[in-house]
């Protein structure tokens, strides 16, 4: 079966302060790695998708990695408005058809403080 | 602006009442995906369509119906079956020939 965690549940930055999120998967024959922040109260917003390890991907002040067990979002010099919950997510296989079924992680919250 | 909208925003649900959540997209996606979101658990998938007239149950799909007549529109229904239906609601659509999925704003279900 498809599993997806993420690590920490929680995190706590000052401004400025550079971290990583982990995100690690198991599914056999990977169709694609997707990161999504989400404000509360409000839908996922697409970040990434990442397709084969050794990619890596990057907006503004966030960059995606991927490896064959795990990507990392990495939160450089962070400021307040990046305070989000940040989800992953897989493309289930079932088969070798998805049918775009996507399992989550249970996503990493965000905090930054000024 | 392409996208997808959901409405209402919020939903109020009396005990023994059918409800029915909107999701419409003009982003010409031919898949359409509902979720369910609960504090500290991830999404987990209700129904999806992937072509009009045609849908499948997901993961959690007791207590729940989906109709597709229209491309563009992917109604919900959380009936008096589901006991439990306290819960932020996703919409999602997605290009047949793309993985990513994209998100609606939501709809928060709470039960009076």
């Amino acid at each position: 079966e498809d599993q997806v965690t993420q690590s920490p549940e929680a995190l706590r930055l000052q401004e400025g302060e550079s971290s990583s999120l982990n995100c690690s998967y198991t599914v056999s024959g990977l169709r694609g790695l997707f990161w999504y922040r989400q404000d509360p109260g409000k839908g996922p917003e697409f970040l990434f998708t990442l397709y084969s390890a050794g990619e890596e991907k990057e907006k503004e002040r966030l960059k995606a990695t991927l490896t064959k067990k795990e990507s990392f979002l990495h939160i450089t010099a962070p400021k307040p408005e990046d305070s989000a919950t940040y989800l992953c997510a897989v493309p289930a296989n079932a088969g070798g058809t998805s049918y775009g079924k996507l399992t989550f992680g249970q996503g990493t919250i965000l905090t930054v403080h000024p | 602006d392409g996208g997808i909208t959901q409405s209402p925003k919020y939903l109020f649900r009396k005990e023994g009442q059918n409800v029915t959540l909107s999701c419409e997209q003009n982003l010409n996606h031919d898949a359409m995906y509902w979720y369910r979101q609960d504090p500290g658990q991830g999404l987990r998938l209700i129904y999806y369509s992937q072509i009009v007239n045609d849908f499948q149950k997901g993961d959690i799909a007791e207590g729940y119906s989906v109709s597709r007549e229209k491309k563009e529109s992917f109604p919900l229904t959380v009936t008096s079956a589901q006991k439990n239906p306290t819960a932020f609601y996703l919409c999602a659509s997605r290009e047949t020939a793309r993985e990513t999925q994209y998100f609606g704003p939501g709809t928060r279900l709470l039960v009076l």
